[in-house]
């Protein structure tokens, strides 16, 4: 089972920024917090992973609470191509590594 | 930088027949996964290579799924013999190791089962 709980959808207007949460509150100290998209009828894009600290690049922005049971990915000002499904994703420990678990995702809509 | 290749794009069988995906990962990339995304959810990771060894096959149906990835390069995902369930899209990802933090995923196969 997926290690992450996001809302199931939201709403975001073109030009403001778009504030995706996600709740990771069985985290363990040396996880990392990863997010990637779903643009529809493509598979799923890397977008940012943060451990500690807040964590940004060009195409957005991390925030992760002091206790890392919660994070909220940022993407500053939205354009219509934003619209996706953004996933939250803390990786399952495995002997050969780490294991990947998608959840749901959050449905995002960029709207004119 | 080519991508991860995936084949074919689409894919129309009947039920209980047999299917073959084939995917080619990013050159280089040690780590390949095959994934099944039911419309409407998250990618449910099948299986997940390191070179051309088993890293994890937990969520692989084995009864008629199998997967093979020969000399550690490309990959194939075959279904033996096919159910109406299996109807999905099949993702190919690959990654430079099962710790790094990035995997990069192909257009995947639509598969419908009639």
């Amino acid at each position: 089972d997926a290690k992450t709980t996001q809302p199931t959808s939201m709403d975001c207007a073109e030009g403001r920024a778009a504030n995706l949460p996600c709740n990771h509150s069985t985290i363990s100290g040396n996880e990392y917090v990863y997010w990637y998209r779903q643009i529809h009828s493509q598979g799923p894009q890397y977008i940012i992973h943060g451990l500690k600290n807040n964590e940004t690049n060009e195409m957005a922005s991390l925030i992760i609470t002091e206790d890392r049971k919660s994070s909220t990915l940022i993407l500053p000002h939205a354009t219509l191509r934003d619209t996706a499904v953004y996933y939250c994703i803390v990786r399952v420990g495995l002997a050969g590594g780490f294991k990947t678990i998608f959840g749901a995702g959050t449905r995002l809509f960029v709207k004119a | 930088e080519a991508g991860v290749a995936q084949s074919p794009r689409y894919k129309i069988i009947e039920k209980r027949q047999s299917v073959a995906f084939w995917c080619n990962p990013i050159s280089g990339h040690a780590t390949l996964y095959w994934y099944q995304q039911i419309l409407g959810q998250g990618p449910k990771l099948l299986i997940q290579f390191q070179n051309n060894g088993v890293v994890d096959d937990s969520q692989l149906p084995k009864d008629r799924f199998s997967a093979e990835r020969l000399k550690g390069v490309d990959s194939t995902l075959k279904i033996q013999p096919a159910k109406l369930e299996d109807s999905a899209v099949y993702l190919c990802a690959s990654s430079t190791g099962t710790t790094y933090v990035e995997q990069f995923f192909g257009p995947g196969t639509r598969l419908t089962v009639l």
